[in-house]
């Protein structure tokens, strides 16, 4: 069966590095989504993609965070400079997308940042 | 604003029993999707059922249930023969019927499985 793909599983930084998260939807998946999850809280939407285009980020703080879909296929999510409050669970998911009737979102195992 | 609200952060049941989820949400819109969505530890979250707002029937999927009520903003879960592999923390989601799929979260119930 087909999967979400994220790598890497977990990330370690100190503050003020750069961090950086990939994500490959399954394939034909033409929304990717990118979820922010802080423990014992549940996801917030960052980002979401139709094929290469920005359909939402008005949660996305963009004065550090970026993210692209350059071939409307993988994605990657950057943090620079990265702050303590950034540690979180970073969740992709992707969705055929038909109608929004139909959607399904389909969720990674996700990224988990620690930043010290 | 859409706000979802799961006022029981941890529940606990009996293997092969009967648990219910809570779940409270606010909108203004006529139209929607409710879900709850499962995620194990260390696993991915996975869909565990969906509810179209226009449907008045609950939907069913095996073990699992939903007790809609939309005049009192209500969406529960119900797990019927509880089984050990259904300890997981459970979220119940929102989304809009406007063209973007965002989902909004509840803060999430972890279902502790005794066997």
């Amino acid at each position: 069966e087909a999967e979400v793909a994220q790598s890497p599983r977990y990330k370690i930084t100190e503050k003020s590095q750069a961090v950086a998260f990939w994500c490959d939807p399954i394939s034909g998946h033409a929304t990717l989504y990118w979820y922010r999850q802080i423990l014992g809280q549940g996801p917030e939407l960052l980002v979401q993609f139709q094929d290469e285009s920005v359909v939402d980020d008005s949660q996305l703080p963009k004065d550090r965070f970026s993210a692209e879909r350059l071939k409307g296929v993988d994605s990657t999510l950057k943090i620079q400079p990265a702050e303590l409050g950034d540690s979180a669970m970073y969740l992709c998911a992707s969705s055929l997308r038909r109608t929004i009737k139909q959607e399904t979102q389909y969720f990674g195992p996700g990224t988990r940042l620690l930043v010290l | 604003a859409q706000t979802v609200t799961q006022s029981q952060p941890e529940m606990s049941v009996q293997e092969a029993e009967t648990v219910t989820l809570s779940c409270t949400y606010d909108t203004s819109e006529s139209d929607y999707y409710l879900f709850w969505y499962k995620q194990p530890p260390s696993r991915q979250m996975i869909l565990v059922i969906r509810q179209e707002a226009y449907k008045q029937q609950n939907a069913t999927e095996n073990r699992f249930s939903v007790n809609f009520q939309k005049a009192a903003k209500s969406f529960s879960l119900k797990i019927s023969d509880s089984q050990l592999g259904d300890a997981a923390m459970y979220f119940c989601a929102y989304r809009s019927s406007s063209n973007t799929g965002k989902l909004i979260f509840g803060q999430g119930t972890t279902l502790q499985v005794k066997p």
